[in-house]
């Protein structure tokens, strides 16, 4: 059972390049969610979805796409990268309103 | 959750000493409570809860208090070990029916030997 996963670990792309963080759990939880954490502070929601086929934004969206196809899978897009979306990435899931974490994905903007 | 002073970014510890984290939620609203713990590199982990309705909750080690008339919130961890450095959130949800986790800035705990 490995919980939430997120490829890739660290990536830097150059501005206006576009990506696709991925996210992918077998815990079968309905909500999954995408943060950013900037250094020394606390989570950013940025989209989140309550199930397969359904998503909504949270604080922080701009910039960003997602999808939800399945259970399993909650991409996060990225169009045109800037550099203030240099950040770490966290995606995870939620059940009896814990959140379990991905260990995150380190994406640098230049 | 917003400070209201007693939010402190930064915690230093000699380990095997008690060590108190603070935290002020915003909304009055809020009916849970969670302590997550960050290690360096890694997402988030649970650690304790807690529901409104409780003024004390105690784990491993680890105490949670809950002082609803000021919006405050704290974690206790007893004798700290050179494990715990890590930084530490408090987070709130306002229902059963809230998906959403608000999130406080965080805490960085550093224990000395």
């Amino acid at each position: 059972n490995a919980g939430v996963t997120q490829t890739p670990k660290f990536r830097i792309l150059k501005i206006g390049q576009s990506m696709t963080l991925q996210c992918t759990q077998d815990m079968n939880h309905n909500y999954m969610y995408w943060y950013r954490q900037d250094p020394g502070m606390g989570l950013k929601l940025i989209y989140y979805s309550v199930g397969a086929g359904i998503t909504d934004k949270g604080e922080v969206p701009n910039g960003y796409n997602v999808s939800r196809s399945t259970t399993e899978d909650f991409p996060l897009r990225l169009e045109l990268a800037a550099p203030s979306q240099t950040s770490v990435y966290f995606c995870a899931t939620l059940e009896a309103r814990k959140l379990f974490f991905g260990s995150g994905t380190q994406l640098s903007v230049l | 959750g917003e400070s209201v002073g007693l939010h402190l970014p930064t915690l230093s510890v000699q380990e095997g000493d008690n060590s108190i984290i603070n935290c002020a939620y915003s909304n009055s609203a809020s009916d849970y409570f969670i302590w997550y713990k960050q290690e360096s590199g890694k997402g988030p982990q649970f650690i304790i809860d807690i529901r409104s309705n409780m003024d004390k909750r105690q784990g491993q080690r680890v105490t949670v208090l809950l002082n609803k008339t000021v919006k405050h919130l704290s974690l206790q961890i007893a004798a700290t070990q050179p494990g715990d450095s890590a930084v530490y959130f408090c987070a709130e949800n306002k229902g059963s029916n809230d998906y959403k986790l608000s999130f406080g800035a965080g805490t960085t705990v550093t224990v000395r030997a």
